[in-house]
C-alpha cells in the first residue's frame, strides 16, 4: 500500500514564475492538506481540501491556490513566485470516514521548492 | 503564526539515556499529535493523543497530555542513534477540520 506520494522531488523557479505541486493521498484517505515549512520552522498550514472543495484556510495570500481531483488527488499552485516561498512544501493526506474525523495524518516526502 | 512551543529547542543526549521533549499550546484541541522528521525530509507520525487521554504508549515512546496546562511531554526510553531528528507536536485545534497547528520542533541529537 503506496503512502502519500508527491512530485516533484525538487524544484528551482525565479521570480515572478508560476510553479505547480503534486499530491497522491494514501489509499482509503479523502482528504488533503498541504503544509509550507520554511528552514529551520515547524511546518504552516495552507489550506485542506475534502470533496474537492477547500474547506479550510491558513494564513497564506491568494497566490496559493489548489485543486482536489476526483481520485483525491491535489494540486498546489503558486503564482508570481517570490523568494520567501522558497520552502519545503508538504501534503498530508487523513479522513477515509466522513472526513470531519480527526485523525492521524500521513504526510508526503515533500517537494523541495527554490525560487532564485 | 505556530501555536505550539517545544521546550527544550534542542536536546543532546548518550546512546541508552532517557529524552525527553516538552510542547505547549494555547487553544483547545480534539487532539495533539508528535511527529518525527528526519533532515528535513517528510514527517513521519509518531502518536496521537486525543484531549479525554491522559496518557499513551508506543513501543519505547511515552505521551502524556494535560489539558489543564495545555501541555504535552513525548518521552524516548533508552535512545538510540537512529532517534536523532527533530521532533514537532502539531495540536488540531476543536471546531476545526483536523488542520495541524506545529510548534518550531525540538532537535534531537543521540550519540553512540
Amino acid at each position: 500500500d503506496a503512502g502519500v506520494t508527491q512530485s516533484p522531488t525538487h524544484l528551482i523557479k525565479t521570480r515572478g514564475q508560476q510553479v505547480t505541486l503534486r499530491c497522491s493521498p494514501k489509499s482509503g484517505h479523502d482528504t488533503v492538506s498541504w503544509y509550507q515549512q520554511a528552514l529551520g520552522q515547524g511546518p504552516q498550514f495552507i489550506f485542506q481540501y475534502y470533496e474537492e472543495e477547500e474547506r479550510q484556510r491558513g494564513n497564506f495570500p491568494d497566490r496559493f491556490s489548489g485543486h482536489q481531483f476526483p481520485n483525491y488527488s491535489s494540486e498546489l499552485n503558486v503564482n508570481a513566485l517570490l523568494l520567501g516561498d522558497s520552502a519545503l512544501y508538504l501534503c498530508a493526506s487523513s479522513g477515509g470516514t466522513s472526513g470531519r474525523a480527526y485523525n492521524e495524518q500521513f504526510f508526503g516526502p515533500g517537494t523541495r521548492l527554490t525560487v532564485l | 503564526s505556530q501555536q505550539g512551543e517545544e521546550d527544550p529547542q534542542a536536546l543532546s543526549i548518550q546512546e541508552g539515556e532517557n529524552a525527553t521533549m516538552n510542547c505547549s499550546y494555547k487553544t483547545s484541541i480534539n487532539n495533539l499529535q508528535w511527529y518525527r522528521q528526519n533532515s528535513g525530509r517528510g514527517l513521519v507520525h509518531l502518536i496521537l493523543i486525543r484531549s479525554n487521554e491522559r496518557e499513551k504508549h508506543s513501543g519505547r515512546l511515552r505521551v502524556t497530555l494535560d489539558t489543564s496546562k495545555k501541555s504535552s511531554s513525548l518521552l524516548i526510553t533508552a535512545s538510540r542513534a537512529a532517534d536523532t531528528a527533530s521532533y514537532f507536536c502539531a495540536t488540531a485545534p476543536s471546531g476545526g477540520y483536523n488542520k495541524l497547528i506545529f510548534g518550531a520542533g525540538t532537535r534531537l541529537a543521540v550519540h553512540p
